[in-house]
């Protein structure tokens, strides 16, 4: 089945500084990805969804200054958080968006937990 | 996208069938219901989508009413490791840049 890898697993790291997530699909290509995030004892939300090439569209209340996605490839996208603050800790997930005439069915890394102390 | 409405939470002997019920009224004819779950501290897990004909794969079975408005999501030997939360989601097939919207879920626990 398709595979989606994300690194680091988890980070921690002091407030003001910027953490690279980095999201990889292994087995199948994307043009469509999306970056969500998850707060303890909450659901996903969508922070943004990006095209290969393109710059992202942001999820209202998501600043795209702070969280920078680079789509650089069809199997291939990273998230920086720049500047960090407690309030940024949470659990970030990436998904990537197997589509076509059969399959249209979106395939999630396994999250990165990031902790800003 | 419609909207959907799952119960909280739920239990299941482990060995049994799960039966996790999901409502989705105001489901369009051209949305597909899918079905994903989150073990804890993991990402959502592709289990299965349908569109109206009954669906079964080597994870579950995917039961979805003449009417489409209401579909039972099924496993049919739950294990310990099938304890997760449960996501039922309504959605248009080949919407392109459409994601998946995540509700509450039902949190399945699964008991030895």
């Amino acid at each position: 089945g398709a595979v989606v890898s994300q690194h680091p697993s988890w980070v921690i790291c002091k407030s003001g500084t910027s953490v690279k997530i980095e999201c990889r699909s292994l087995d199948f290509q994307a043009t469509t990805m999306f970056w969500y995030r998850q707060f303890p004892k909450q659901s996903l939300m969508l922070m943004a969804t990006s095209n290969e090439g393109s710059k992202a569209t942001y999820e209202q209340g998501v600043e795209k200054d702070k969280f920078l996605i680079n789509h650089a490839s069809l199997t291939l996208s990273t998230l920086t958080v720049t500047s960090a603050h407690p309030e940024d800790s949470s659990f970030y997930i990436c998904s990537f968006l197997a589509g076509g005439l059969i399959t249209d069915t979106q395939y999630f890394g396994p999250g990165t937990r990031l902790t800003v102390l | 996208d419609a909207k959907t409405t799952q119960p909280p939470s739920m239990d299941c002997a482990e060995g049994r069938a799960a039966n996790l019920p999901c409502n989705h009224s105001t489901i369009s004819g051209n949305e597909y219901v899918y079905w994903y779950r989150q073990i804890h501290s993991q990402g959502p897990q592709y289990i299965i989508h349908g569109l109206k004909n009954n669906e079964t794969n080597e994870m579950a079975s995917l039961i979805i009413t003449e009417d489409r408005k209401s579909s039972t999501l099924i496993l049919p030997h739950a294990t310990l490791r099938d304890t997760a939360v449960y996501y039922c989601i309504v959605r248009v097939f080949n919407s392109g840049n459409t994601p998946l919207v995540f509700g509450k879920g039902t949190r399945l626990s699964v008991i030895a």
